[in-house]
C-alpha cells in the first residue's frame, strides 16, 4: 500500500545534477513528503522533507509541484558516493497514528 | 543530529533459538519506534509500530508471537525473533522520530540495521 511511485533506476554522470522524480497523487493536504537514501547494507539516511514550498539544504533540493501530486529531488552535483537507492515517502495515517511506508525506490547510479 | 543506535549489527544463530535486537535513540526521546525488515534487493517492509508503555501494532501478515516487541522506555525498543528459522534471515532496521517540542513532522531517523542469519 505504498503511496508513492518512482522509476526503478536512473544513471547520472558525475558532476551533473541528478533529478529524481516521485509521484504521490493521493497525498493529503497536510502531509509532508520525505526523501531518504540507502547505501548498501546500511540504514536509510534522511535527506530532506517538504510540504508545499521548495526546500533546500546542504545535501539536496526538493521541488514540489503546485498541486503537490509529485516532487523531484535534485542532487546538484552528483558524486560517486551518491550512488544509492533513493526513497520518496509519504506518511500514512492509520487509526490515529502514522506509518511510514516505503515504495520501491529509485536505484541511482552515478557514473564516472 | 538525532542518532539511532541498533545492536547487534550482525548475528548468526541456530535454527530454533531466539535473537534479541536492540534499538536506542541516543540523544532524543521517542514514544514511537518502527521496525522494518528488508530482503536482498527489495524495499523496506514495515513490520510493526512500537509504542512506549503499550502494545506494539503489527502489520498484516506479521506474526506477533514470532516477533516480540518491547518498548519499555522512551529510548529503547527491542525486537525478539523467537524460534528463528532460516526464512527469518533478513536485514532488520529500526527507526524513531524525535518528538521534542511540537515537531511532529520531524523525519524518521534510522538505525544501521541488523543482519540476521539463521543456520
Amino acid at each position: 500500500d505504498a503511496k508513492t511511485t518512482q522509476p526503478p533506476s536512473m544513471d547520472c554522470a558525475e558532476g551533473r545534477a541528478a533529478n529524481l522524480p516521485c509521484n504521490h497523487s493521493t497525498i493529503s493536504g497536510n502531509e509532508y513528503v520525505y526523501w531518504y537514501r540507502q547505501i548498501h547494507s546500511q540504514g536509510p539516511q534522511y535527506i530532506i522533507h517538504g510540504l508545499k514550498n521548495n526546500e533546500t539544504n546542504e545535501m539536496a533540493s526538493l521541488i514540489i509541484t503546485e498541486d503537490r501530486k509529485s516532487s523531484t529531488l535534485i542532487l546538484p552535483h552528483a558524486t560517486l558516493r551518491d550512488t544509492a537507492v533513493y526513497y520518496c515517502i509519504v506518511r500514512v495515517e492509520f487509526s490515529g497514528t502514522y506509518k511510514y511506508i516505503f515504495g520501491t525506490g529509485t536505484r541511482l547510479k552515478v557514473l564516472a | 543530529g538525532a542518532v539511532v543506535s541498533q545492536h547487534p549489527s550482525r548475528v548468526i544463530c541456530k535454527s530454533g533459538t531466539s535473537v534479541k535486537i536492540e534499538c536506542r535513540s541516543l540523544d532524543f526521546q521517542a514514544t514511537t519506534m518502527f521496525w522494518y525488515r528488508q530482503f536482498p534487493k527489495k524495499s523496506l517492509m514495515l513490520m510493526a509500530t512500537s509504542n512506549e508503555g503499550s502494545k506494539a501494532t503489527y502489520e498484516q501478515g506479521v506474526e506477533k508471537d514470532k516477533f516480540l516487541i518491547n518498548h519499555a522506555s522512551l529510548t529503547l525498543s527491542t525486537l525478539t525473533v523467537t524460534s528463528a528459522h532460516p526464512e527469518d534471515s533478513s536485514f532488520y532496521i529500526c527507526s524513531a522520530r524525535d518528538l521534542q517540542g511540537l515537531r511532529y513532522n520531524s523525519p524518521l531517523h534510522f538505525g544501521n540495521g541488523t543482519r540476521l542469519t539463521v543456520t
